[in-house]
């Protein structure tokens, strides 16, 4: 059983804080790691496919780096603004042609 | 470019009855994809179709099944429902590499409701 863990499992920053989260996964026959943003009553939104070990990805505020050798991507936000308030999801495509989600972060961002 | 579709948008059935959920992905993208949303297990992944062949598949049991036309619409099936199948389900398509590799762009889902 492939396990994608997630940390923290929510969190609250002020309006222009700038925050991190973590997603943890098996090493092994690792293919790709996915980022999505959900926010409620809508549909999860794609923010970063990464394959490569050291993989760097970053659109607007919001960046991404991926350590396959040991398992973890970390997702920040720079400068975090109300609307950043969702939950944050990562999932590790497996290359038996599986796909696992963490359980997200959800973040919340006080003005 | 319209997004991604889904239908119906909610759904009550009774348990051991069956349920057909329909997915029209963005015109030009060729894989779709199926996921289950519960509180408790939060999102699986069920299977992902190209030029409708089953190309991936999770872990779910043989009650869960489903097809893509040449249109590359999806449609997915669940037999014999049972209370736990009660869900969100939500579709996603991509260009042509999957759900692996490739960005996904997921419709609004179908709440799925057994009694």
């Amino acid at each position: 059983i492939l396990n994608v863990e997630q940390s923290p499992q929510s969190l609250h920053v002020q309006e222009g804080d700038s925050t991190n989260f973590t997603c943890s996964f098996p090493s092994s026959n690792f293919y790709a790691l996915h980022w999505y943003r959900w926010e409620t009553a809508k549909s999860p939104e794609a923010l970063f496919v990464m394959t490569l070990n050291g993989d760097e990805k970053k659109k607007g505020r919001i960046s991404a780096t991926l350590n396959t050798k040991e398992g973890y991507s970390y997702l920040y936000i720079k400068g975090s603004q109300p609307e950043d308030s969702a939950t944050y999801l990562c999932a590790r495509g497996h290359n038996n042609n599986d796909m696992r989600f963490g359980a997200g972060t959800r973040l919340t961002v006080k003005p | 470019k319209a997004g991604v579709t889904q239908t119906p948008r909610y759904l009550i059935k009774t348990r051991g009855q069956q349920v057909t959920l329909s997915c029209s992905p963005i015109s030009g993208h060729r894989s779709v994809s199926w996921y289950q949303q519960t509180p408790g297990q939060g999102l699986q992944f069920l299977f992902e179709y190209f030029s409708e062949t089953q190309r991936n598949k999770g872990n779910f049991p043989g009650r869960f099944s489903g097809r893509q036309f040449s249109n590359s619409r999806s449609e997915m099936n669940v037999s014999t429902l049972e209370l736990g199948d009660s869900a969100l389900y939500l579709c996603a398509s991509s260009l042509g590499g999957g759900p692996l590799s490739y960005e996904q762009y997921f419709g609004p889902g179908t709440r799925l409701t057994v009694t």
